[in-house]
């Protein structure tokens, strides 16, 4: 079945620098693919999601990128900020109802 | 604004009890989702529900069943609660192949 690995697990970045998170899938069917971040005691939440039809998707500072050939998938923040600091998950569809969930990005921004 | 609304936000039950946990979406959906979520190991799928009266078992349905007798309603049970089932359980309701909306959590801790 479709499997989705996202990396990596803790990411520690300096205010101001990128962070960029990646996730790879397995099944070629996925068309679509959302990043949700989810912040310290709250729930997950929608920031940005792509489908198969597009490479690359921006909102801001915030940027996805899609490679269908290679199966993998990118989050991009720019410029990050104290606010970015969370945790971030990537998904992929399997089919209709189904998600299929990474395992999770803790990012941390140094002051 | 979606709304998905899980019953209780803190649950403090006793071994063997039996448990419901209850989640509503206003928002037509036909997806449900029950998720736990444990620190390092991402959501896990319990079980989901692509319409009234069906269900699907997700990755981890061992020690659970549910219940969704109305479109907007999908219950959650632990039918004997043991004292691995205390996490953070996760609501959440989609479109077909769209974004999901997560309810608050409920924090159940089994003693």
């Amino acid at each position: 079945g479709e499997n989705v690995e996202q990396h990596p697990s803790t990411l520690s970045v300096q205010e101001g620098d990128s962070a960029v998170i990646k996730c790879t899938y397995s099944d070629s069917a996925s068309n679509y693919f959302p990043w949700y971040k989810q912040e310290l005691g709250k729930r997950p939440q929608l920031i940005i999601d792509i489908r198969s039809n597009v490479g690359e998707k921006k909102d801001q500072r915030i940027a996805v990128t899609l490679n269908k050939t290679a199966k993998h998938f990118s989050l991009h923040i720019t410029e990050t900020q104290p606010e970015d600091s969370a945790v971030y998950f990537c998904a992929a569809t399997v089919s209709n109802y189904q998600l299929i969930w990474g395992a999770g990005t803790k990012l941390i921004i140094k002051p | 604004d979606v709304k998905v609304t899980q019953s209780s936000r803190y649950l403090v039950k006793r071994t063997g009890e039996k448990v419901f946990l209850e989640c509503v979406q206003d928002m037509d959906h036909e997806n449900m989702f029950w998720y736990r979520q444990d620190p390092g190991l991402g959501l896990r799928l319990i079980y989901f529900s692509y319409d009234v009266k069906m269900k699907e078992k997700g990755d981890i349905p061992e020690g659970y069943s549910v219940s969704r007798e109305k479109k907007e309603r999908f219950s959650l049970i632990l039918e004997s609660a043991s004292t691995n089932q205390t996490s953070m359980y996760l609501c959440a309701s989609s479109l077909i192949r769209a974004e999901a909306f997560f309810g608050q959590g409920t924090r159940l801790t089994v003693v």
